[in-house]
């Protein structure tokens, strides 16, 4: 059974750095085609791409993002971690780790999602 | 990148009806990479269509994708109680991978 679960701070200042870790069980990063993603979405909006990391420690971002963006991985301890630099009201969301289809960039597990709040 | 136009924005109907989802993309999706997603309230989206018409795994048969190059369509072929939701398609044929607004499915 694929588990996802994010953790990290629930509130952050203006300019402040967000790092948000993605903990997962059930399947390994290190196996061929794997991949996880981070999405957010903003209260009441619609979901929003942000990183891709890929077992084979290819990386991708969103390209409105990408100079705020940092993602990583540590496979021998299941975890991702996502850095945004920078943080603004404007990024208040709730934040999702996600497994992709094997090979493909669908996303097929969820975890429940962490809200950020951006506010002094 | 590639933009999805979900219509109608809210779509309303009454449990045991057909319900017809639609996303239009800006170009042409690659190999039909188009997915959907079901989003309850306070709750994570779950996959439900993969490659158009893929069923995910332990998804009901009531629901089934069909579509390529721009126009997609979701269909719940009769809705349970459970199926009002909000529901977003998303491409995965060119990077970036982008989402649909959605359409909220709600009860009439």
């Amino acid at each position: 059974q694929v588990t996802l679960k994010e953790s990290g701070p629930a509130l952050v200042k203006p300019t402040q750095t967000l790092t948000l870790t993605c903990t997962f069980s059930g399947f390994s990063l290190g196996t061929e085609r794997m991949r996880v993603s981070w999405i957010r979405q903003p209260p009441g909006k619609a979901l929003e791409w942000l990183a891709r990391i890929d077992w084979d420690n290819d990386k991708f971002y969103s390209p409105s993002l990408k100079t705020r963006l940092t993602i990583s991985k540590d496979t021998s301890k299941n975890l991702v971690v996502l850095t945004m630099t920078n943080m603004d009201p404007v990024d208040t969301a709730t934040y999702y780790c996600t497994r992709m289809g094997h090979g493909f960039n669908f996303f097929r597990d969820w975890g429940q999602g962490t809200l950020v709040t951006v506010s002094s | 990148e590639i933009v999805l136009t979900q219509s109608p924005g809210t779509l309303s109907l009454s449990p045991g009806e057909r319900a017809t989802l639609s996303c239009r993309a800006s170009q042409r999706v690659y190999d039909s990479y188009l997915a959907w997603y079901q989003q309850k309230p306070g709750q994570a989206p779950r996959l439900l269509i993969y490659g158009a018409s893929s069923r995910a795994t332990g998804i009901p048969d009531r629901f089934s994708g069909s579509g390529s190059g721009t126009d997609f369509t979701l269909t719940i072929s009769r809705l349970e109680p459970e199926d009002f939701a909000m529901y977003y398609c998303q491409q995965y044929g060119s990077s970036p991978e982008t989402f649909g607004l959605g359409t909220k499915v709600e009860i009439k």
